[in-house]
């Protein structure tokens, strides 16, 4: 089955900086990517997400890539505050109706 | 609570006793999930249904067990039989496997 090994599991970067979370996955046939929010005590909520069709999506300041090649995809997140601040999770699964295989998860801080 | 509602919030669970948690959405979604979330440990799938009447186990099912009765309704029975219960159960739904997922906002149950 699919396994989603996540990096780094805890992350500090001074506000302004940017951040960047790597995930790798194991399954070729995985073409879904979802990246989630999780804030301390509240639901995981969905940021953005992106499908093998397409190298790299951009939402404002957060963008994720994709490398289908080296089966590796990328949280970036530009000019951080200190409300992103919060443990973010990598997912995959495949086509059909797979369910989603979830990374460990990464705490992001962002210091001011 | 964005279409998905879990109750209660907090359980309490008292050594050989079964206790159920409830998820109950309104997004006219066909698929829904059970994940548990541990410190360190990411999501880890229990249980998931992607129609009526019909459910699979995930990776960690054993001392849990699940119905689906109602599009609407996926609740889980924590069972005596799992010697670890205590953790955040968190429900999910979703179009299917390829959208994201809408998460309820958990049910954090404790053995005492």
């Amino acid at each position: 089955g699919e396994n989603v090994e996540q990096h780094p599991s805890t992350l500090s970067v001074q506000e302004g900086d940017s951040a960047v979370i790597k995930c790798t996955y194991s399954d070729s046939a995985s073409n879904y990517f979802p990246w989630y929010k999780q804030e301390l005590g509240k639901r995981p909520q969905l940021i953005i997400d992106i499908r093998s069709n397409v190298g790299e999506k951009k939402d404002q300041r957060i963008a994720v890539t994709l490398n289908k090649t080296a089966k590796h995809f990328s949280l970036h997140i530009t000019e951080t505050q200190p409300e992103d601040s919060a443990v973010y999770f990598c997912a995959a699964s495949s086509e059909g109706n797979t369910p989603l295989v979830f990374g460990k998860g990464t705490r992001l801080s962002v210091i001011a | 609570d964005g279409g998905i509602t879990q109750s209660p919030k907090y359980l309490f669970r008292k050594e050989g006793q079964n206790v159920t948690l409830s998820c109950e959405q309104n997004l006219n979604h066909d698929a829904m999930y059970w994940y548990r979330q541990d410190p360190g440990q990411g999501l880890r799938l229990i249980y998931y249904s992607q129609i009526v009447n019909d459910f699979q186990k995930g990776d960690i099912a054993e001392g849990y067990s699940v119905s689906r009765e109602k599009k609407e309704s996926f609740p889980l029975t924590v069972t005596s039989a799992q010697k670890n219960p205590t953790a955040f159960y968190l429900c999910a739904s979703s179009q299917g496997g390829q959208y994201g997922y809408t998460f309820g906002s958990g049910t954090r149950l404790t053995v005492v």
